[in-house]
């Protein structure tokens, strides 16, 4: 089974510019979510889908975060203009909706350095 | 809001030694816990979950266990080797509509020495 594709790996942009990530989720998995991980710290969530639907996005910060997932699949996370501290690793995440286990499976993230 | 620690932030011990990481969580109402490893530079790789009315979880050397009621889980590493050294987390779910919600602790970097 493939598992959690992310792309970039790796960006560096410069403070003001845009940025965007793209995920695509395990096969079959209906609900998508994207973390921001600081150095140091554990994921904190932005938003989570369910197909193509959003679930949360309470902590998204909506001046600058927008995100996207057209036909329930695959995502897309966008950051315009970005500041210094949005510098972090951006982890996609997605399961099942089976009932039971909830289990996340995650994809390798993208490191985001502002300059 | 839901809260999760761990404790100890790091911790480093010689090979062989049996190692237990704490986690705590404020709302006991929670659907799961599960434990994550993270290697530097890499996502997040699920070691164990359990499942609210279960006591633990086994898997090889680790064996994680869960009081739903005191909010607290640990993770027990037995004969510890250097190839686990890395970052573990604990990340607690709770449903949000009929989707599963997770909060995550900081983590406590392991360093296992030769």
């Amino acid at each position: 089974e493939a598992g959690v594709a992310q792309s970039p790996r790796y960006k560096i942009i410069e403070k003001r510019q845009s940025v965007a990530f793209w995920c695509n989720p395990i096969s079959g998995h209906a609900t998508l979510y994207w973390y921001q991980q600081i150095l140091g710290q554990g994921p904190k969530l932005l938003i989570q889908f369910q197909n193509n639907g959003v679930v949360d996005d309470s902590q998204l910060p909506k001046d600058r975060f927008s995100a996207e997932r057209l036909k329930g699949v695959d995502s897309t996370l966008k950051i315009q203009p970005a500041k210094l501290e949005d510098s972090a690793v951006y982890l996609c995440a997605s399961s099942l909706v089976d009932y039971i286990y909830y289990e996340q499976y995650f994809g390798p993230g993208t490191r985001l350095t502002v300059t | 809001k839901q809260e999760v620690t761990q404790i100890p932030a790091a911790l480093s011990v010689p090979e062989g030694e049996n190692l237990v990481l704490n986690c705590s969580f404020t709302d006991s109402a929670i659907y799961n816990l599960q434990w994550f490893r993270q290697d530097p530079g890499k996502g997040l790789t699920s070691l164990l979950l359990i499942q609210s009315s279960q006591r633990e979880q086994t898997s090889g050397r680790l064996n994680a266990s869960l009081d739903k009621s005191s909010g607290r889980s640990t993770l027990y590493i037995a004969a510890s080797q250097p190839g686990d050294s890395a970052t573990y987390l604990c990340a607690v779910t709770q449903l949000n509509t009929n989707a599963g919600k997770s909060t995550f602790g900081d983590g406590t970097t392991l360093t296992v020495k030769p």
